[in-house]
Order: structure tokens, then C-alpha cells, then sequence
């Protein structure tokens, strides 16, 4: 079956860069489907940041947009999220996900990682 | 701030049903799909309804989605202890040129 698995340090001091893996089994990557993050702060909601392709299209959400990439790795069947200047604001739980898009739009996520723990601190 | 609001908590006794709204406007769930998704404590979210009113494989049908113009509900039939966990709808906002998550509802099974 498909899974997901996040990979990337817990720990990120500000101004620097978050760096995150997803490893996806069970399914190519290269298939017809969209791969996405998520991340949900302690105790707070969900939140989308970006979704990619196999072939490097990409959605980021607006608000994190300046700041965010999110690149493809299909012969390593993963995909990765770099947020840059990164705040205490920026901590959160980030979630992978495999997503699809209807209409040209980004429609739902039907399997998700387990997710990782990013703190940002000094 | 989420575009798409939620009540913020939900509750009923095992056996009842409950029913859970999802507010937005006519650049989000006017226009587009909506998505609900469970997240049982400590876990990551899992997809309970897509295309407004579909279930994915193995989802049980005591869980149903509606939408009517720009408001979206989900309800639980024959609720269970089980369901006790928070809940999201999502959609695309035209508006935003981005994917929005409501602000959640966490279910409480009395």
C-alpha cells in the first residue's frame, strides 16, 4: 500500500532553512497524482503550503510562497520542502501527503505520513 | 485566519447524530469541492469525504457530506466513541489561488 514517511532535522535555528524529505513506497511518484506538505502548529489547524508533480509544476499557498520551494526526486521516488527564514512561527507538525488536482486545482489528500516535529529555536 | 469556518467543538451521546457546518463564500465552496478530513489525537489526518459528498473505500457510511451554495455540513449517524477526534473541511479558494483547511471542530462523544 502507499505510505509516506517524513525525514529532516527537529530542530532549526531562525533565519535558517527547514529542510524535509518524504520518501514515498508503494506507489511511483512519477504516477498521476500530485505530492504535497502540510504542517499544523501545536495545539492549532491545518494548514497547505505546496504541492508538486512529477514533472516540477507546482501550487504554493501565497502567504508562503516567497519563502518556500518544494522540489522532485523521482528516480529516489521522493519529494522535499525548504522553507527559508524560518521563525518560531514556522513551528509546526509537517505532514507529506499524496494529493490530486481536479479542475486545475488542488482537489484532496488520500494518504498522509505519519508526520515530523519542527522546532524552531535558538 | 481560516476563510472556512467551523464551530469549534461538537458533542452527542453514542448512538445520536451530529452535525458539523463548514462556512466559506462564493470563491471557495461556491466554486469548488469540498473535503473533509478526521484527525484522531496524536495521528495524521485521514480523508473522510471528497467531492463534496463521496466517501473513500472503507469509510463508513454513518459519515455523509452535503454542501448548498456557499456552506458545506458533515454528519455523523450513530456516533460512536470511535469518532471522538477533531475534524476539517477544506477547498480551494479561487480568491487566494491557494488550498484552504477550516479552523476545525473537535468532536466529543459523551
Amino acid at each position: 500500500q502507499v505510505q509516506l514517511q517524513e525525514s529532516g532535522p527537529g530542530l532549526v535555528k531562525p533565519s535558517e532553512t527547514l529542510s524535509l524529505t518524504c520518501t514515498v513506497s508503494g506507489y511511483s511518484i512519477s504516477s498521476d497524482y500530485y505530492w504535497g506538505w502540510i504542517r499544523q502548529p501545536p495545539g492549532k489547524g491545518l494548514e497547505w503550503i505546496g504541492s508538486i508533480y512529477h514533472s516540477g509544476s507546482t501550487y504554493y499557498n501565497p502567504s508562503l510562497k516567497s519563502r518556500v520551494t518544494i522540489s522532485v526526486d523521482p528516480s529516489k521516488n521522493q519529494f522535499s520542502l525548504k522553507l527559508s527564514s524560518v521563525t518560531a512561527a514556522d513551528t509546526a507538525v509537517y505532514y507529506c501527503a499524496r494529493g490530486t488536482t481536479i479542475f486545475g486545482v488542488v482537489g484532496y489528500f488520500d494518504y498522509w505520513g505519519q508526520g515530523t516535529l519542527v522546532t524552531v529555536s535558538s | 485566519q481560516s476563510v472556512l469556518t467551523q464551530p469549534p467543538s461538537a458533542s452527542g451521546t453514542p448512538g445520536q447524530r451530529v452535525t458539523i457546518s463548514c462556512s466559506g463564500s462564493t470563491s471557495n465552496i461556491g466554486s469548488n469541492y469540498v473535503y473533509w478530513y478526521q484527525q484522531l489525537p496524536g495521528t495524521a489526518p485521514k480523508l473522510l469525504i471528497y467531492r463534496n459528498n463521496q466517501r473513500p473505500s472503507g469509510v463508513p457510511d454513518r459519515f455523509s457530506g452535503s454542501k448548498s451554495g456557499t456552506s458545506a455540513s458533515l454528519a455523523i449517524s450513530g456516533l460512536r466513541s470511535e469518532d471522538e477526534a477533531d475534524y476539517y473541511c477544506a477547498a480551494w479558494d479561487d480568491s487566494l489561488s491557494g488550498y484552504v483547511f477550516g479552523t476545525g471542530t473537535k468532536v466529543t462523544v459523551l
